[in-house]
């Protein structure tokens, strides 16, 4: 089975730019999670989405958003770039059934955005 | 709230001898824990987990965890360190059943395997 794909793996943006990052997850798997990696702040949740509604969300502002597609696709936008957005950009997939179990998230390879 | 701590940022062992990394959790119920490792440029990949089964979880590449209740501790443990292990390790609890899928990090242990 396939594992959990990111695409890019790599983006370079400039300030004031928005980004789409995109997200497959494990087939069959119907929860996508967000998380943000920095040095300084370490992983933090962004926001899941489940059956293409966002179910739920993180501390982060406004610029960050994302959807879910029928397929269980993710895409993740983040607006009006800043410096500090530069990250890796994890994607999760697991089961994620209603009401949710403690499912098992697997993590794709990451984006890594680097905003200059 | 969940979360955990690890206590330790960073630990080096030598090749072949045991790897000890400390993870305590807090959580209001009886919680779902994990170890994740994540090697230079990569995604995170699952070691193991435990989910209110056995207390001593056995996972992938001879490592193993045990829940310990009393202590409110899971610390990651394998008898015989290799150059492969040399990663950051990460202790997560879920949210509780019912209430959301969301992961809670640790800080995260780096992996020092000296040859």
């Amino acid at each position: 089975k396939a594992g959990v794909t990111q695409t890019p793996r790599y983006l370079i943006k400039t300030r004031g730019q928005q980004v789409t990052l995109s997200c497959s997850p494990i087939s069959g798997h119907r929860s996508v999670s967000w998380y943000q990696q920095t040095p300084g702040q370490g992983l933090q949740f962004l926001f899941e989405y489940f059956s293409e509604t966002q179910r739920n969300k993180g501390n982060f502002p406004g610029r960050f958003s994302g959807r879910q597609f029928s397929n269980s696709r993710s895409e993740m936008n983040v607006s009006t770039l800043e410096l500090g957005d530069s990250a890796l950009y994890l994607c999760a997939s697991s089961l994620g059934d209603y009401p949710p179990p403690r499912g098992t998230q697997y993590f794709g390879p990451g984006t890594r955005l680097l905003v200059l | 709230a969940q979360s955990v701590t690890q206590l330790d940022s960073h630990v080096s062992v030598s090749e072949g001898t045991p790897v000890l990394l400390r993870c305590n959790y807090s959580s209001s119920y009886s919680p779902s824990l994990f170890w994740y490792v994540q090697h230079p440029n990569k995604g995170l990949q699952l070691l193991l987990k435990y989910t209110s089964a056995a207390t001593l979880v056995k996972g992938i590449n001879g490592f193993e965890a045990e829940f310990k209740k009393s202590e409110t501790s899971f610390h990651l443990t394998k008898p015989s360190a290799h150059m492969s292990d040399a990663a950051e390790y990460f202790c997560v609890v879920s949210d509780p059943p019912n209430t959301g899928n969301q992961f809670y990090f640790g800080t995260g242990t780096s992996l020092t395997v000296i040859p």
